[in-house]
């Protein structure tokens, strides 16, 4: 069955203090892996898409990655408006996405 | 760029009457759209995909009957939910693919509140 797992689930960090966050995957035929940030009651922001492993793109302090397991999103010295819940989804050989719960970040002055 | 509208952003009605929900593309066609729900603190739960021009493809679970979709047009989809019940209050969001891409675009939210 096709999986999208993120972790860690909460992350408390401090202004500048950089990190990542990872998403595991089980998909038959990946298609493409999305990643999207959302804002309390707005909808997803999509940020990347990736399609093959040892990709890589950045966008401003984001960057993010893909293996064949798994995808990080590296974030350099966040700022209290990185403050987010960052989504990861994967599309296989259908016509929707699967999405993980989401990482909820927290960045503090 | 890739822009996506809902009307309303809110709304609240009475149970047992229907509200519809309009998800627009604004700067690029969509044969694709879908919608979703998503309870506080949890993920997005698709519960249809809707094609343009023909009948919606609806998740496990979720009753056709009671969420009608219409995607009449490349830029248009809507979601009417029928007899709306205090247990349908959730917010609602929908999507676009543009081009041949999987890349979903979302739009802002509807948050319905069913009294």
């Amino acid at each position: 069955e096709d999986q999208v797992t993120q972790s860690p689930e909460a992350l408390r960090l401090q202004e500048g203090e950089s990190s990542s966050l990872n998403c595991s995957y089980t998909v038959s035929g990946l298609r493409g892996l999305f990643w999207y940030r959302q804002d309390p009651g707005k909808g997803p922001e999509f940020l990347f898409t990736l399609y093959s492993a040892g990709e890589e793109k950045e966008k401003e302090r984001l960057k993010a990655t893909l293996t064949k397991k798994e995808s990080f999103l590296h974030i350099t010295a966040p700022k209290p408006e990185d403050s987010a819940t960052y989504l990861c989804a994967v599309s296989g050989g259908y016509n929707k996405l699967i999405f993980g719960a989401g990482t909820r970040l927290a960045v503090h002055p | 760029g890739a822009v996506v509208s809902q009307h309303p952003s809110w709304v609240i009605c009475k149970s047992g009457t229907s509200v519809k929900i309009e998800c627009r593309s604004l700067d690029f066609q969509a044969t694709t759209m879908f919608w979703y729900r998503q309870f506080p603190k949890q993920s997005l739960m698709l519960m249809a995909t809707s094609n343009e021009g023909s009948k919606a493809t609806y998740e496990q679970g979720v009753e056709k009957d009671k969420f009608l979709i219409n995607h009449a047009s490349l830029t248009l989809s809507t979601l009417t939910v029928t007899s709306a019940h205090p247990e349908d209050s959730s917010f609602y969001i929908c999507s676009a693919k543009k081009g041949a891409t999987d890349t979903q675009y979302f739009g802002p939210g509807t948050r319905l509140t069913v009294l």
